[in-house]
């Protein structure tokens, strides 16, 4: 079956950094998505990768390895605005996108 | 990037009554969206996939009856949730797939149903 898995909560402190995982198996692999999303609100896109790297954009980087099935977000710098949960999704052979459950994280002043 | 608009963003509405969603794509035209539902502190759960101008396309489980999709123009799917209970009070999300480059999907706002 097809599975994605990411912690279910993590807890960083301001100024910090955090990486959270995502680790998948999916038939086919058409491009991995994080997005965030605050509570009571849609998500928003943060990132796309198809390619094995890293990618940066400004605070937040995101990783991948298509051969171990993995990615991670990369959170610089956090500010408490950076609580949300954090969706890792992957769009299988058939263009589906296959949802991860999500990652809590929250921030400490 | 690419701007999806959802609408209303809140409906409280009573049982048995039909409520419709609206899901717009403001600045692409967007031939296929999704749509979504989710309950609190849990994941997106996809229900139908809407293509221009077919049927859509629904998960397994998700009554088609219940839960009509209909996408009429490049820019416009509605999903009307008839004869509404209170077990399908839930966050409804649209989204839809840019179509070029790298598959991107934009999500509306979300659409809070609560029925009484």
């Amino acid at each position: 079956g097809q599975n994605i898995d990411q912690p279910t909560e993590m807890t960083a402190t301001e100024g910090a950094i955090v990486q959270i995982n995502c680790t998948y198996q999916t038939s086919g692999f058409n491009g991995l998505f994080w997005y965030q999303q605050h509570a009571g609100e849609a998500p928003t896109f943060l990132s796309y990768n198809v390619l094995d790297g890293l990618e940066e954009k400004g605070r937040f980087s995101s990783f991948l390895s298509r051969s171990k099935g993995y990615s991670y977000l990369l959170l610089k710098e956090l500010q408490m605005k950076d609580s949300a949960s954090y969706l890792c999704a992957v769009l299988d052979s058939n263009y589906q996108l296959i949802w991860g459950a999500g990652t809590k994280l929250i921030i400490k002043p | 990037g690419a701007v999806v608009s959802q609408h209303p963003s809140r409906v409280i509405c009573k049982s048995g009554t039909s409520v419709k969603i609206e899901c717009r794509s403001l600045d692409f035209q967007a031939t296929t969206m999704f749509w979504y539902r989710q309950f609190p502190k849990q994941s997106l759960m996809l229900m139908a996939t809407s293509n221009e101008g077919s049927k859509a396309t629904y998960e397994q489980g998700v009554e088609k009856d219940k839960f009509l999709i209909n996408h009429a123009s490049l820019t416009l799917s509605t999903l009307t949730v008839t004869s509404a209970h209170p077990e399908d009070s839930s966050f409804y999300i649209c989204s839809a797939d840019v179509g070029t480059g790298p598959r991107k999907l934009f999500f509306g706002s979300g659409t809070q149903l609560s029925v009484l």
